[in-house]
């Protein structure tokens, strides 16, 4: 069962656009939505993340907006450079019992931006 | 990557062999964690430590085991008996008590 469904899986933008990746979760247990980027051959890196108590966190030119409601979040990265090229992931955590966090991903979407 | 590492980055292995991959942090970071990475699925978790001498099944244990004898390091052995071994090791690290992970590198693991 799949708890974070993310789209596309695939995006092309061209250089100085928007991107839109969009995930929605299943679990309202949820509390802490990050999202990764990760370049081949490397290891994911915490980008941006949020906690539902707010609607929306802009870090530069990356934004999460968070519809609770809904249950989706989405990442927007305006003014897109060739260099944002890279696979992302969103994820959710809950807290599983005592102090375990677990980190559920979405199955990523790879993002290339055309110079 | 900041203070987690791990080892090799690419590993080769015969069908029927056991291998180990190794993860370092020097982080001070009580939490550990294993994820596999397969083409189009995402991160899943295999194993995860909150506290020395102590760990817990992820989604996809089957054919994997680690240990926790340092807080610094959580070795992950592949077993024979995991069926479809090859694919890229993720290593994560955070403070036990938080959701926030950090990644190492990865290791490629490709059986041949």
């Amino acid at each position: 069962q799949q708890q974070v469904k993310q789209s596309p899986q695939s995006l092309i933008v061209q250089k100085g656009g928007i991107s839109i990746i969009n995930c929605a979760y299943e679990n309202t247990a949820f509390d802490y939505f990050p999202w990764y980027q990760q370049f081949p051959g490397k290891g994911p890196a915490l980008l941006i993340a949020i906690r539902p108590d707010v609607s929306e966190k802009k870090e530069g030119r990356f934004t999460i907006s968070f519809n609770k409601s809904a249950k989706q979040f989405s990442l927007h990265i305006m003014d897109s450079q060739p260099g944002d090229s890279a696979t992302y992931f969103c994820a959710a955590s809950m807290n599983s019992g005592g102090s375990n966090y677990k980190l559920t991903f979405g199955k990523g979407t790879l993002l290339t931006v055309n110079p | 990557d900041g203070g987690i590492t791990q080892s090799p980055k690419y590993l080769f292995r015969k069908e029927g062999q056991n291998v180990t991959l190794s993860c370092e942090q020097n982080l001070n970071h009580d939490a550990m964690y294993w994820y596999r990475q397969d083409p189009g699925q995402g991160l899943r978790l295999i194993y995860y430590s909150q506290i020395v001498n102590d760990f817990q099944k992820g989604d996809i244990a089957e054919g994997y085991s680690v240990s926790r004898e340092k807080k610094e390091s959580f070795p992950l052995t592949v077993t024979s008996a995991q069926k479809n071994p090859t694919a890229f090791y993720l290593c994560a690290c955070g403070t036990s008590g938080t959701d926030t992970q950090y990644f190492g590198p990865g290791t490629r693991l490709t059986v041949l």
